[in-house]
């Protein structure tokens, strides 16, 4: 198993530009997840997936948008970069949604907005 | 809703000596909590996770964890500091629907 992939491992964008994050897990995960890492903020959830077909809000999801077609993959789309959102983005994972089921996470996107 | 707070940003110990990571946690219910650590420019690895059953957790590395409820405390241990535990530690509290909350981080540094 490849786990928790994600792609880029690195990405600059100007402001307003818009692109994608990819995460794919090959698990067979019900669960699915994207956090931003900020320096002495730890993550933070931006969106979660608890199957395809089904997606809700985090705690900071302005100016991100989710989708889940497959049980698979769970990209990230940012509408119109802003460098507030320069950031280091994990995906993760889990079998269920239930608190005890651990996540798994991706090795991150670092994402700078100039 | 829940919360947590790691005590110390930042924790130094000497090769061989014993470390101690502090975490304390706010929960409505009975909470699962984990410690995940990661290394520089790494993705995170969970150590240990709490789910109500035993309250003294053992994890990968020679880690565990306590969960004491009185306290609402679930500090990280290790007997003795090996080099290769120099990483940024986090401890989490899972919330309904698999939330993660997270606290902002532990650096730990080891010297030789």
């Amino acid at each position: 198993n490849a786990g928790v992939t994600q792609t880029p491992k690195f990405q600059v964008l100007k402001t307003g530009q818009s692109m994608t994050l990819q995460c794919a897990q090959d698990m067979n995960h019900e669960y699915m997840s994207w956090y931003r890492q900020d320096p002495g903020m730890g993550l933070r959830l931006i969106h979660y997936s608890v199957g395809a077909g089904i997606t809700d809000q985090g705690e900071v999801p302005n100016g991100y948008n989710v989708s889940r077609s497959t049980t698979e993959d769970f990209p990230l789309r940012l509408l119109s970069a802003a460098p507030s959102q320069t950031s280091v983005y994990f995906c993760a994972s889990s079998y269920r949604a239930g608190d005890t089921d651990t996540q798994y996470f991706g090795p991150g996107t670092r994402l700078t907005v100039l | 809703a829940q919360s947590v707070t790691q005590l110390d940003s930042h924790v130094s110990v000497s090769e061989g000596t014993p470390v101690l990571l502090r975490c304390n946690y706010s929960s409505s219910y009975s909470p699962s909590l984990f410690w995940y650590v990661q290394h520089p420019n790494k993705g995170l690895q969970l150590l240990l996770k709490y789910t109500s059953a035993a309250t003294l957790v053992k994890g990968i590395n020679g880690f565990e964890a306590e969960f004491k409820k009185s306290e609402t405390s679930f500090h990280l241990t290790k007997p003795s500091a090996h080099m290769s535990d120099a990483a940024e530690y986090f401890c989490v509290v899972s919330g309904y629907g698999n939330k993660l909350v997270f606290g902002a981080g532990t650096i730990l540094r080891v010297k030789s």
